[in-house]
């Protein structure tokens, strides 16, 4: 079966800093990762994906991610937050059909 | 291309009423799906369809649940004698099918109906 954990609900950096968003994932297969990100209001949009092709993952927004069999993991990461990465971030492994979230990790970037 | 759309965005209602949630995937996406997301959680996976038939059903869609895709482009969502534990918000997702498996597919998201039952 399949499942992801977030490592913190609650995520503060400030404006310039390094993010990091930790995500652990079980899976009975090789697994298939996916970060999304959600504003306010707003429904889910795609920041990248793991297809088992390279392992480190480039998305949108400056963000990447890199998976690790060894670990288990597949953590997110940008070298400079800015104000508007503040937002809801979202890990999901898809093993079927089924595609599992997250209980997701709120970001706040202070200026 | 417009995106997702759902409609309402909000719906309020009395515990006990009927609700029905319409969403209307990117033209031309096959695979639809639907979501339920509370409070400080994940979304979680209601059903999917491929076209008009539905595929694939979670245990937490009750029988009070039914989605409909009748001609293979729009969907709705239907919710009978609501509970106060149906407030959520339900998303609604596309897909293209073109990437050469479901596990690999891009969703899509619409915003989302809040559900509130009072």
């Amino acid at each position: 079966a399949q499942s992801v954990t977030q490592l913190g609900s609650h995520v503060s950096v400030s404006e310039g800093a390094l993010v990091l968003l930790r995500c652990n994932y079980s899976s009975s297969v090789p697994p298939y990762l996916f970060w999304y990100v959600q504003y306010p209001n707003q429904g889910l949009q795609l920041l990248l994906k793991y297809t088992s092709a390279a392992t480190l993952v480039k998305g949108i927004n400056g963000f990447e991610a890199e998976f690790k069999k060894s670990e288990t993991s597949f953590h997110l990461t940008k070298p400079s937050a800015h104000m508007s990465d503040a937002a809801e971030y979202f890990c999901a492994v898809s093993e079927s059909l089924d595609m599992r979230f997250g209980a997701g990790t709120r970001l706040t970037v202070k200026p | 291309d417009t995106g997702v759309s759902q409609d309402p965005r909000h719906k309020i209602t009395k515990r006990g009423q009927n609700v029905t949630f319409r969403c209307d995937p990117i033209s031309e996406h096959n695979r639809l799906y639907w979501y339920r997301q509370t409070l400080g959680q994940g979304p979680e996976f209601l059903t999917y369809f491929q076209n008009e038939a539905q595929l694939e059903k979670s245990r937490l869609l009750s029988d009070r649940f039914s989605a409909e895709r009748p001609k293979g482009s729009f969907s709705t969502l239907e919710i009978q004698r609501t509970e106060q534990g149906d407030s959520a918000m339900y998303l609604c997702a596309s897909s293209s099918g073109t990437s050469g498996g479901y596990r690999t597919d891009t969703q899509y998201f619409g915003p989302g109906t809040r559900l509130t039952v009072l």
